[in-house]
């Protein structure tokens, strides 16, 4: 079954402990993303990559870093969260291009105290 | 970059048709235009994707004019099982860099 994971589905943590988030897809896409969610303001793009090793910023990229070192993986990783990155956040995979259909993860609800 | 925008929400009864319109001024020729729903706590779900004129799948239509700067997503007799946050989604408009941009999207409500 096509399907992009992430893990966890759900994370409590304290202001400055790094923490990863995992998303990992099987449909040898070339593009992934990740998003956050908020109230009011919707879908908006933190960071993508176009292939292994080609990541850049999206909307809202500060305090967070991503890597690409395999096609299937993309892991999202904040290294000294904060409050405001409290947040439900979306991993998603497309073929090469973009504005292409995308799938996208079960989510991950963030909360930092 | 290449905006869109929506009415922020809508809402319908059981068996009628929906219709919710998209402007997007700054569409650049390359672009196609993508309509996702969203659930809430799940992540968003492709519906349709079109370039011009007209496209039709299972779930919706598509309607594109001429000149694109707007597009229509058409639901045929919703229930109320579509209430939804509906996205329309365009690329950036500067060649395919993969910067694409969710709007606020259109919360739709289905009544019985």
């Amino acid at each position: 079954e096509a399907q992009v994971t992430q893990n966890p589905r759900y994370l409590i943590t304290v202001t400055g402990k790094k923490l990863t988030v995992t998303c990992s897809q099987n449909m040898n896409h070339e593009y992934m993303s990740w998003y956050r969610q908020d109230p009011g303001l919707g879908l908006r793009q933190i960071y993508y990559s176009m292939n292994v090793e080609v990541t850049d910023k999206g909307d809202v990229p500060e305090g967070y870093k991503v890597s690409r070192k395999e096609k299937r993986n993309f892991p999202l990783i904040l290294e000294s969260p904060s409050p405001n990155q409290t947040s439900l956040y979306f991993c998603a995979s497309s073929r090469a291009l973009a504005n292409t259909e995308a799938f996208f993860g079960q989510g991950t609800r963030l909360t930092v105290v | 970059l290449a905006k869109t925008t929506q009415p922020i929400s809508m809402d319908s009864y059981e068996g009628q048709e929906v219709n919710i319109t998209c402007s997007h001024n700054n569409i650049a020729t390359n672009d196609y235009i993508t309509w996702y729903q969203q659930f809430p706590s799940q992540g968003p779900r492709f519906i349709i994707q079109g370039y011009k004129t007209k496209v039709t799948n299972e779930v919706a239509s598509l309607f594109i004019p001429a000149d694109r700067k707007s597009s229509t997503l058409s639901l045929p007799r919703v229930s109320l099982s579509d209430t939804a946050v509906y996205y329309c989604l365009v690329g950036d408009g500067v060649g395919n860099t993969g910067k694409l941009i969710f709007g606020q999207g259109t919360t739709l409500q289905v009544k019985p």
